[in-house]
């Protein structure tokens, strides 16, 4: 079975600064890999998702996403955050064949300083 | 369309109430998706719909029904519930079960009083 450490709870970071969150996963061949966005008391949205090709994937609102095999990491980045970006971020590794049903992480909230 | 919408927003109710959830997309999606989140928690997984059976339960308790009446709709029933069933309970779908992206609807705040 799949799994996803997001090994930091809660960022925080000054408007404008860049910002990386990091993502660990376990499975046994290339999985799917997702990050999406919670803001409060709202429902998931995706940012971007990684199935296979290029292993630098954009995504919406300025995130891009490095897919290493070697480090069994998806990473996401921000060139410049916004206040705006404030929210949770959850990674999700999907199993390839079978039940591809996503395996959430933990989430990282991230706290942007004006 | 390309949003997944569910009704209502929030809902109170009582340990003896029912009360159903109601999630509907009209993006032709065959798959829809039941998850129960708690605060600062991850969503997990509750029920797994594809092609309108249910296909994946996640050992829900009973005092969780889920119905699918057609692709485009998902109910979820509530009857005698818990206060610890108190949550955001939020709906997806995806184009199939299989290898494709899911997208969510806002959620349900659930409070049981």
């Amino acid at each position: 079975a799949q799994s996803v450490t997001q090994p930091d709870i809660h960022i925080t970071v000054s408007e404008g600064a860049s910002l990386e969150l990091r993502c660990n996963y376990s499975y046994g061949a290339t999985p799917y890999l997702f990050w999406y966005v919670q803001s409060p008391g709202q429902g998931l949205q995706l940012l971007l998702k990684y199935f296979s090709g290029d292993t630098l994937v954009q995504g919406i609102k300025g995130f891009e996403a490095e897919f290493k095999r070697s480090q069994s990491s998806f990473n996401l980045r921000k060139p410049s955050v916004h206040w705006s970006d404030a929210a949770e971020y959850f990674c999700a590794v999907g199993a390839r064949g079978g039940s591809y049903i996503p395996t959430f992480g933990r989430g990282t909230s991230l706290i942007v300083h004006p | 369309d390309t949003e997944v919408t569910q009704t209502p927003k929030h809902l109170v109710m009582g340990m003896t109430n029912k009360k159903s959830l109601k999630c509907e997309q009209h993006m032709g999606h065959r798959a829809m998706y039941w998850y129960k989140q708690k605060a600062k928690k991850p969503p997990e997984l509750m029920f797994v719909y594809s092609y309108e059976k249910l296909s994946i339960n996640e050992s829900v308790p009973s005092r969780f029904s889920p119905e699918c009446p057609n692709s485009s709709l998902l109910n979820l029933h509530l009857h005698a519930l818990q206060p610890e069933d108190s949550a955001l309970y939020l709906c997806a779908s995806s184009p199939d079960r299989v290898e494709e992206t899911q997208y969510f609807g806002p959620g349900t705040r659930l409070l049981v009083l």
